[in-house]
């Protein structure tokens, strides 16, 4: 069974840190680019960044640009986000996804989400 | 930037209905758009891919259509376990980031 399982969310004051977790399983993990998708409070659902299989490729929205860096460790199946300069609109839940492939065919789709975990920002 | 927008916000529908949702992407984003289901509590479930296409394990009665800038998301015949919210998401090739629209909710009547 394909899961994401991410950690290291919490409480953290404006400007301050954070580094989230996803651990992976049951997939050929260095196969596929992975995403990081939050979800604000009681709102809809904004892409953050993703990264390459072989971390060549790495993207992030605006929003975030200059502040999170995103990162994978194919030997340990998991995928990071550094969070740095946290701002309170920064507060929200944080999804791991994996990108969709069907076949041989790579698609612009998440198929496999975590349960997420909550980053809040605030004094 | 593409910018997606869904409508309407809010779909109130009975069980058996028909239900009908938009989302419509400032520039063209080809066939390159998906659409999710979201429950309460939930992460989001992909449900239609590369416009049209049903993902593995998604019941017949979803099926996705549209290309350029207009999409369509129908759901036949609602069933219970349908009533959520709908979001249609596209990655742009420039820049080469994704985007989701704000989402329709569809509740019962």
């Amino acid at each position: 069974e394909v899961q994401l399982v991410e950690s290291g969310g919490g409480l953290v004051q404006p400007g301050r840190s954070l580094r989230l977790s996803c651990a992976t399983s049951g997939f050929t993990f260095d196969d596929y680019t992975m995403h990081w998708v939050r979800q604000f409070p009681g709102k809809g659902l904004e892409w953050v960044s993703s990264i390459s299989w072989n971390s060549a490729k790495i993207t992030y929205a605006d929003s975030v640009k200059g502040r999170f860096t995103i990162s994978r460790d194919n030997a340990k199946n998991s995928l990071y986000l550094q969070m740095d300069s946290l701002r309170t609109e920064d507060t929200a839940l944080y999804y791991c996804a994996k990108q969709f492939i069907l076949g041989s065919t790579r698609h612009d789709a998440f198929d496999v989400w975590g349960q997420g975990t909550v980053v809040a920002v605030s004094s | 930037e593409v910018v997606l927008t869904q409508s309407p916000a809010t779909l109130s529908l009975s069980p058996g209905e028909r239900a009908t949702l938009s989302c419509r992407a400032s520039q063209s984003v080809n066939t390159n758009l998906a659409w999710y289901q979201q429950k309460p509590g939930q992460a989001p479930r992909l449900l239609i891919y590369d416009a049209s296409n049903r993902a593995p394990g998604i019941p017949a009665r979803f099926s996705g259509s549209g290309s350029g800038t207009d999409f369509t998301l129908t759901i036949t015949s609602l069933e219970p376990a349908d009533f959520a919210v709908y979001y249609c998401q596209q990655r742009s090739n420039w820049p080469p980031i994704f985007s989701f629209g704000p989402g329709t909710k569809v509740d019962i009547k």
